[in-house]
Formats: structure tokens, sequence, C-alpha cells
């Protein structure tokens, strides 16, 4: 079993609509979350941390769910822009190592 | 404030010959990492380095592989002898100094690619 795991899609969506990601991990120590974004054969950016109590960042939110170990993501109002592939990321806690899943990939139409 | 810069950005090489990825952190960041990308797969954990000392190599292959990262100049991942199955994207991320862990962010570079004729 991956440490991390996500669907790796891809989801197509017309403009203008709202959607989730799901990303399960395994390590019940992990404590860092985070949301990462790549584009084609560019560099992962960081999207978002998530915090335990969820945050949001305009029209994107992130939820941290402990009980089921899974984190998630919910963009609204999809944009053109927001095609890419999403990375889910777990980090244990007091540690630097980072594990990042496939990735979930995301189309949106025009 | 230039972010993590990373070169070349393309390398081909032949098999049976080094590789050498160049990689030098964010102004202020002391520690670097090393991640490999396959094509269609997810980023790998190869090493975690700070200034002249190796943290955590346990996704690096056990031969052909090294990294340093020295007091002076950029942090160095080298492949000896390269074959065909190293073709990959090659990443490097650095994060400031301080306790890794909650909310020590990685930044990314652009990559190397290193493709093994």
């Amino acid at each position: 079993r991956k440490e991390v795991e996500q669907d790796p899609g891809p989801f197509n969506v017309p403009e203008g609509a709202t959607v989730a990601f799901n990303c399960t991990y395994s390590n019940s120590a992990s404590q860092s979350f985070f949301w990462y974004r790549q584009d084609c054969r560019k560099e992962p950016k960081l999207l978002m941390s998530v915090y335990s109590s969820g945050n949001e960042d305009g029209r994107f939110t992130a939820q941290l769910n402990r009980a089921s170990q899974y984190i998630s993501l919910l963009i609204r109002d999809s944009k053109l822009s927001d095609s890419a592939t999403y990375l889910c990321v777990a980090g244990a806690s007091g540690t630097y190592k980072y594990i990042f899943g496939t990735g979930t990939r995301l189309k949106v139409l025009a | 404030n230039a972010g993590v810069m990373q070169n070349p950005r393309h390398l081909v090489r032949r098999r049976g010959q080094e590789a050498r990825l160049r990689c030098s952190p964010m102004k202020g960041h002391s520690h670097v990492y090393w991640y490999r990308q396959l094509p269609e797969e997810g980023l790998k954990f190869m090493v975690y380095l700070q200034k002249e000392n190796i943290i955590d190599e346990s996704g690096m292959p056990k031969e052909r592989f090294s990294a340093e990262f020295p007091k002076e100049g950029p942090s160095i991942l080298r492949i000896q002898q390269v074959v065909r199955g190293d073709s990959a994207a090659y990443f490097c991320a650095s994060s400031p100094p301080g306790l890794a862990g909650v909310g020590n962010i990685q930044y990314f570079g652009a990559g190397t690619r290193l493709s093994v004729l």
C-alpha cells in the first residue's frame, strides 16, 4: 500500500464547476500536510498548507480528517488555468521527509 | 530573492557516462532535498542535506548515486555510469533553517531532465 494515495484522474470538469479531490495517508504519525500544484513538465509549487481546522484561500479549501486519515482539496468556480496535476503531501512529526502522492490530474474545459 | 536554481535544465548522457546535477537553494535556506520523478509517477525522496552533512540518504540507490552540499557552492547530485533507467526529472527543494517538520515548507527548483541514450 502506498503511503499517500490519490485518484490519478483525470477529472474533466467544465469552467465554473466545483471539484473535490481526496487523498489518504497511511502513517498515523503524519503531522504536516500540503497540496502542491504541478503543471506539465514544471516543478511542483505550493498551493496551500493544510491545517487541522481546515483552511481556505480564495477558491481553494483544504480539510484534514485525522480519524479517517485523509485530506481533501475543494476548488470552486474552476478556471481553465486550474488545469494541472495536484499533489498531496504528508510528513511525519519532526521529520523533513515529505511523502508525495502520485497526483490527481485536473482538466478544466471551456 | 532568487528561487531555487538548478542547472542544467536538460542533460543528455550516454550509458556509462557521469551526470552532475547542481542545485543552489533559496537565499537563507540551509536544508536541501533531492527528489526523482519518473514519467507518470510521483516525486520520490532521495536525500536530505545540510551544509557539509548528509542527514538522510535513505532514498538513494545504493550504488552509483552520491550527493554533497559543500560549505561553499551548490549542492551536487552525482550519478556515475548512468543507465537508461536513470532517465528522469530530478528536482531539488530547499527549506529555511529551523526544526524540520510542521510548517517547514519546501520550495522546488525547475528541475533537471536527464536523458540517457
